[in-house]
C-alpha cells in the first residue's frame, strides 16, 4: 500500500515571502500521479497542482511550483509571493495509475497548516 | 471548472437513525465517484469507490452494511449511514472524476457534509 508523509504539521511565512511544504511518499509503482490540494476553513478541497510521475519537468501553476524528485520519492510544494488567501491546510496526495477496485482513489498525507503573517 | 455538490451540508440526527448524503456532479457525467471521511484536524481517508451501475468498492475496515453507497446515475451517488452512532460523527466528502481517460482526469471535490450523531 502507498503511504504519504507530510512531516510539517504547521508552517508560518510572512506575506510576500516564499515557503516550501514537504511531502514524501512510498510506493512500489513506477508510474503514478501526485497532487497538492488546499483546504481553506470552508473545508472545500481545491486542487492546487498535479504532477505525472513519468514527466521529468516539474509542474508549475502561477505562484505554485513543485520540486519532484522521483528517486527520492519527494514532492515538495513551493509557494512564491505568499498571499493572505493562501492560508489553509495543504494536503499532498498520491494516486495509482490503475483504475477500478478503488485503485484510483487518493491517498492523502496528514496535511500542513499554512499560516500567512501580514 | 467542474462542480460537485453535496446535500445536506450538515445534519444532526439521533443515534440509531439512518442518514442519506447526496453527491452530484453538476456539469459533467461521472462514472466514478469517491467517498472520503475526515475527522477533526485529520486527513481524508478513502472509504469507498462508487461506480455507476455496479457495486461500490469499499476500503479495508469500512463496513459496507453500515455505509451503503448507491450510484444510480452518471451524476448522482448517495451515501447512507445506517443505524448511526456517535462514533460515526465526522465530515464526509465526496469527489467525482471528470470525464476522459483515467490517465488524465482529475477528481473534483464536493463541499462536504458534517454529520453529528447525538
Amino acid at each position: 500500500a502507498q503511504t504519504v508523509t507530510q512531516s510539517q504539521p504547521e508552517m508560518s511565512v510572512q506575506e510576500a515571502e516564499t515557503v516550501t511544504l514537504s511531502c514524501t511518499y512510498d510506493t512500489s509503482e513506477s508510474d503514478y500521479y501526485l497532487f497538492w490540494y488546499k483546504q481553506p476553513p470552508s473545508r472545500q478541497m481545491i486542487l492546487v497542482i498535479r504532477q505525472e510521475a513519468y514527466k521529468q519537468q516539474n509542474a508549475t501553476e502561477n505562484r505554485f511550483s513543485v520540486n519532484f524528485q522521483k528517486a527520492a520519492k519527494s514532492f515538495s510544494l513551493k509557494i512564491s509571493d505568499s498571499q493572505l488567501g493562501d492560508a489553509a491546510m495543504y494536503f499532498c496526495a498520491y494516486r495509482s495509475p490503475y483504475s477500478g477496485g478503488g485503485a484510483d482513489g487518493l491517498t492523502f498525507g496528514k496535511g500542513t497548516h499554512l499560516i500567512i503573517q501580514p | 471548472g467542474a462542480v460537485v455538490s453535496q446535500h445536506p451540508s450538515r445534519v444532526i440526527c439521533k443515534s440509531g437513525t439512518s442518514v442519506k448524503i447526496e453527491c452530484r456532479s453538476l456539469d459533467f457525467q461521472a462514472t466514478t465517484m469517491f467517498w472520503y471521511r475526515q475527522f477533526p484536524k485529520q486527513s481524508l481517508m478513502l472509504m469507498a469507490t462508487s461506480n455507476e451501475g455496479s457495486k461500490a468498492t469499499y476500503e479495508q475496515g469500512v463496513e459496507k452494511d453500515k455505509f451503503l453507497i448507491n450510484h444510480a446515475s452518471l451524476t448522482l451517488s448517495t451515501l447512507t449511514v445506517t443505524s448511526a452512532h456517535p462514533e460515526d460523527s465526522s465530515f464526509y466528502i465526496c469527489s467525482a472524476r471528470s470525464p476522459g481517460t483515467s490517465v488524465n482526469n482529475t477528481q473534483y471535490f464536493g463541499p462536504g457534509t458534517r454529520l453529528t450523531v447525538l
